[in-house]
């Protein structure tokens, strides 16, 4: 069973720049769900992609976007970064089922993380 | 709103001594609940988690938690800490958004083992 990676494992921009961060969910698992981690803070969640739809999203801005690929995988797209969008960004795989929300759909499992620097 | 608190930010504890890191949620419903685990430059790792039935739950590397709903709270122990127990630790509470789920987290508290 492969866990989730992500890619790269950092990354420096400058402030203005768009980003793109990579992320393949566990085997078998067709939802993913991204979540930025500010230094000394919880990860909160951006939004979360199922079936190559957006499935739900936090109280992050438009220029926080993404895309879900047929076979799970998924990007998250920054664009005109801030110095503020400095993050460790997480991305979490589960498997959901359609018309339910299972227990396990809370169950996530997280990969490394992409470590965002912005100057 | 749904949240998570922890109120600790940092612990320390000797090795072999026990451990309690203190969770409190405000959730309308049921909630589920977990404790996640994260080393230094690491993701998060799921230790255990809760969702009905008994509310003392058993998880990986020795760590336990009990839900008491009266206090709203999901407290993480251990009854002998390792060294290689320190890390931050985040709880969190699973939401209903969309049509799948996702998770509250905490701030989180840091835990140091003193040799």
């Amino acid at each position: 069973e492969t866990g989730v990676t992500q890619s790269p494992t950092h990354l420096i921009k400058t402030r203005g720049q768009q980003v793109t961060l990579r992320c393949s969910s566990q085997s078998g698992h067709n939802t993913v769900s991204w979540y930025q981690q500010a230094l000394g803070q919880g990860p909160q969640f951006i939004f979360q992609y199922y079936r190559e739809e957006e499935n739900g999203r936090g109280n992050f801005p438009p220029r926080f976007s993404g895309l879900q690929f047929p076979n799970y995988s998924s990007e998250l797209n920054v664009n005109a970064l801030e110095l503020d969008d400095s993050a460790l960004y997480l991305c979490a795989s589960t498997l959901g089922i359609p018309g339910a929300v299972p227990r396990a759909a809370y169950e996530q499992y997280f990969g490394p993380g992409t470590r965002l620097t912005v100057t | 709103a749904q949240s998570v608190t922890q109120p600790d930010i940092h612990i320390t504890v000797s090795e072999g001594a026990s451990l309690e890191l203190r969770c409190n949620y405000s959730y309308g419903a049921t909630p589920y609940l977990f404790w996640y685990v994260q080393s230094p430059g690491q993701g998060l790792q799921l230790l255990l988690k809760y969702f009905s039935g008994d509310t003392l739950v058993q998880g990986i590397k020795g760590f336990e938690a009990e839900f008491k709903r009266s206090q709203s709270s999901f407290n993480l122990r251990k009854p002998s800490v390792h060294w290689s127990d320190a890390a931050e630790y985040f709880c969190a509470v699973g939401h209903y958004g969309g049509s799948q789920g996702n998770l509250i987290f905490g701030k989180g508290t840091k835990l140091s083992v003193k040799p």
